[in-house]
């Protein structure tokens, strides 16, 4: 079947540690984003990149990095610098609209 | 930065009943995208919206693109348990490209 694929489903962080979620997706779109979700809000953007090799900033960027070496992968690295980690991970991808989105990965420290 | 006013942020309604909600913003709009999101999930695409005035359905979801492209409304009839969950709108700005604006949600609770 077509669609996005987030991992883990859950994940935890200790303190100083970088973690990586991984997002996949057979939908053959070029454009692929990230958003973070905390509880009684709506989506906020992280990153998004529209072709491979190719990526930028969205609103809330800060302690976080991406790559996008091939067209269906755009994994998250949460790095030791996001101090408030804990919260909602959303993987989203496009053929321009509307975005479709991947299962989500919660993240919590330990 | 650019905001969206979704409104209300929570219904306690009883089933059968009728359901209203909307998201307005003084910025202008090229998309508007209605989503519901269940607990531990992803939000799921219930009507996608592109162009002024245009009234789409999907079943008994009914969903508008302001005239004013400022705003947009849902409308969801009849209503049944699996109705509950949180319903976001989202809009891309007229100068944007691929970002969108989110609304904070409206969760929508069924009574017994």
């Amino acid at each position: 079947d077509g669609g996005i694929t987030q991992s883990p489903k859950y994940l935890f962080r200790k303190e100083g540690q970088n973690v990586t979620l991984s997002c996949e997706q057979n939908l053959n779109h070029d454009a692929m984003y990230w958003y973070r979700q905390d509880p009684g809000q709506g989506l906020r953007l992280i990153y998004y990149s529209q072709i491979v090799n190719d990526f930028q900033k969205g609103d809330i960027a800060e302690g976080y990095s991406v790559s996008r070496e091939k067209k269906e992968s755009f994994p998250l690295t949460v790095t030791s610098a996001q101090k408030n980690p804990t919260a909602f991970y959303l993987c989203a991808s496009s053929s321009y609209w509307p975005q479709h989105f991947g299962d989500g990965t919660r993240l919590s420290i330990l | 930065g650019q905001q969206l006013n979704q409104s209300p942020q929570s219904m306690f309604i009883q089933e059968g009943e009728d359901v209203s909600m909307n998201c307005t913003s003084s910025s202008i709009f090229n998309t508007w995208l209605w989503y519901k999101q269940d607990p531990g999930e992803g939000p799921v695409l219930l009507i996608a919206l592109y162009k002024a005035g245009e009234l789409t359905s999907n079943g008994r979801l009914t969903a508008q693109f302001g005239i004013t492209r400022k705003d947009s409304f849902l409308n969801i009839s009849a209503s049944i348990p699996s109705d509950v969950g949180i319903y976001f709108c989202a809009g891309q700005l007229e100068d944007s490209n691929y970002q969108l604006i989110w609304g904070a949600g409206t969760k929508l609770i069924i009574k017994p």
